[in-house]
């Protein structure tokens, strides 16, 4: 069964630090893994997602994860945070091909401090 | 193009009183799911449909929680009788038919029961 599970319910940062948010999964076959950020009072947006046509994904404002098969990680980074870039970010996987049902990892609050 | 609709963005409402959530998934996109989040439990999928059929209900509460997808460009979801438990923020996302079915997500309802 896939699950998916990311460290640390909160990370603390300085402005211009890097960011590293954890993900680590669980999948029976070569997974689609995704990241996705969440705003207060918005809904979840899609950051970035692996479909295993590369191992480093980049995705928007900055941000990319790379695919370990050998650490079943997909950690997110970005070299220099951003004030705006606080926000709850969530990793994902589902299962090929249908893809259907998606498990949300519990989420990571990014604080970033002045 | 228009992303996931959800109306309305804010319900408060009285215990006992029935609620309906309505969502337009993005044109083309052939899967629609319903989430529920709070503080406590986090994003929980409450069912999902494919091709309007629902698939997976097993994450709907209880029978108090109904949702239905007469066609692809609409969805509800009702609670009756509401009970002040399921004060929650409900979101709605669609995926498309192509893997590997990211989820775009609506701005969400925010549901308050007194």
């Amino acid at each position: 069964a896939q699950s998916v599970t990311q460290l640390g319910s909160h990370v603390s940062v300085s402005e211009g630090a890097l960011v590293l948010l954890r993900c680590n999964y669980s999948s029976s076959v070569p997974p689609y893994l995704f990241w996705y950020v969440q705003y207060p009072n918005q809904g979840l947006q899609l950051l970035l997602k692996y479909t295993s046509a590369a191992t480093l994904v980049k995705g928007i404002n900055g941000f990319e994860a790379e695919f370990k098969k050998s650490e079943t990680s997909f950690h997110l980074t970005k070299p220099s945070a951003h004030m705006s870039d606080a926000a709850e970010y969530f990793c994902a996987v589902s299962d090929p091909p249908g893809g259907f049902k998606t498990i949300f990892g519990a989420g990571t609050r990014l604080f970033v401090k002045a | 193009d228009a992303g996931v609709i959800q109306s309305p963005r804010h319900e408060v409402t009285e215990m006992g009183q029935e609620v309906t959530l309505r969502c337009k998934p993005i044109s083309g996109h052939n899967s629609l799911f319903w989430y529920r989040q709070t503080m406590m439990r986090g994003l929980e999928l409450l069912i999902y449909f494919n091709n309007n059929v629902p698939i997976d209900d097993s994450g709907m509460p209880e029978d108090r929680f109904s949702a239905k997808m007469p066609n692809a460009s609409f969805s509800t979801l009702k609670i009756q009788p509401s009970e002040p438990r399921d004060s929650a923020v409900y979101f709605c996302a669609s995926s498309p038919p192509r893997p590997p079915n990211e989820q775009y997500f609506g701005p969400g309802t925010r549901l308050t029961v007194t």
